[in-house]
This record gives structure tokens, sequence and C-alpha cells, in this order.
């Protein structure tokens, strides 16, 4: 059964600062990883989905690594701001009795202080 | 812009009453998902369907029953809401069941509380 884990659930740092959030998966047969950010109280926003094939991707001061063999992922934000606080969630792609489905980490909590 | 968007954001409701939460999406997507969030616990797949008037079992659909009777709606009833059915409901969808295609996008969530 995959299991996804993302450590540390929270995280504390000053603005400007740059940080990397991590997720491991137990199974590395993944169709694909995705990055989403949620505000309290909100629904959940995609930030970046990189394919099994794919190493990374970027969309500005975001980018997204995988390691599909070793079972890891990382999101590098970069020069953090107050208006990145937010948890983070990450979720990997797998196939389940015929359809793909997504299993969830259960977040990190990142406050970026002014 | 992929838009979803669900019926109410907060719903309070009395043990053993239906409900209903709606989900809309505009993007002509093929799959709709519902899930539950609850501290600890993180989201949990409750039931998805594939097309029109087909659905899945999710992870926990014990409580629950689902209706997609048109392509953009997707309709989650709690036949008979139970205290422990109190949680955030997210909906989701996704253009189809291609690896390359299925980026899910959610809705703003739908805070039910059973009193």
């Amino acid at each position: 059964k995959q299991e996804v884990t993302q450590i540390p659930a929270a995280l504390s740092v000053p603005e400007g600062e740059n940080l990397v959030l991590n997720c491991s998966f137990t199974d590395s047969a993944i169709y694909n990883l995705q990055w989403f950010r949620q505000d309290p109280g909100k629904g959940l926003t995609s930030l970046l989905l990189i394919q099994s094939s794919q190493r990374e991707q970027t969309s500005g001061r975001l980018n997204a690594s995988l390691d599909k063999s070793s079972g890891r992922s990382t999101l590098y934000i970069a020069a953090s701001q107050p208006g990145d606080s937010a948890t983070y969630l990450c979720a990997v792609s797998v196939m389940n009795t015929g359809f793909q489905k997504l299993v969830f980490g259960t977040g990190t909590r990142l406050l970026v202080s002014p | 812009d992929v838009k979803v968007t669900q019926s109410s954001r907060y719903l309070v409701k009395r043990t053993g009453e239906k409900v209903f939460l709606e989900c809309v999406q505009d993007m002509d997507h093929e799959n709709m998902f519902w899930y539950r969030q609850d501290p600890g616990l993180g989201l949990r797949l409750i039931y998805f369907s594939y097309d029109v008037k087909m659905k899945e079992k999710g992870d926990i659909p014990e409580g629950y029953s689902v209706s997609r009777e048109k392509k953009e709606r997707f309709s989650l009833i709690l036949e008979s809401a139970s205290t422990n059915q109190t949680s955030m409901y997210l909906c989701a969808s996704s253009p189809d069941r291609s690896p390359s295609h299925n980026e899910q996008f959610f809705g703003p969530g739908t805070r039910l509380t059973v009193l």
C-alpha cells in the first residue's frame, strides 16, 4: 500500500530565505507527483505536476524535483515571502483497481515571517 | 483557467438529515472526485466518477452515495448524516484517464458540521 510522508510537519522561516520541503513515498510505481498549496479553510491549489518520466518542473520561484527510484520529491521555494505561508501537500498518482487515484501526504505547514 | 465550484462554503445539519453537496466544473473534464479532509488523517477519497452515470468507490464510501447525471456536475449525498461526518469536503476534477492528463483541480471546499 502506497504511503506518502512529508517532513517536517511545520516550518517557520524569516522572509527571504530559500527553503526545501520534502515528500517521500514507499512505492516507486507512480504515474506522476503533484504539489499543492492550501490556505487555511480553503481548497487546494495545484502548484506543479511532475510526470514519472521527468526529473523536475519549475514555476516562478518554485522548483519541484522527483527521484522516483528513491521515492523522494522536494519542493524548493526561492526567496520566500509572507504570502507563501500556507500548508503544502504532495500527492502521488497510483493505479488502483484499474483507475488512477491520488495518495496524499499530510502536509507541511509553512510560516514565513516578515 | 479551470474552475471548480461547490454549492456551499459552510453547512450545518442535524443528525439523521439527508445532505446534498454539489460540485460543478466548467472545463469539460471527464473525471470528478469527492474527498474529505480531517486533521491528522489528510485527504481521503470517498467516491469518484470517470463518466456520466458512472461511479467508483474510493477508500471510505460508507455512509455516502454520489450522483453524476451531467458531465459538469457531481453530487455527494449523505443519506443520514452523523456527527462523525463532520469534516471539510473537497471536490476535484481532472481532464481524462491518461497519465499525462490527470492533474487534479480542486474546489474551495465545504465545511460541514453535523450536530
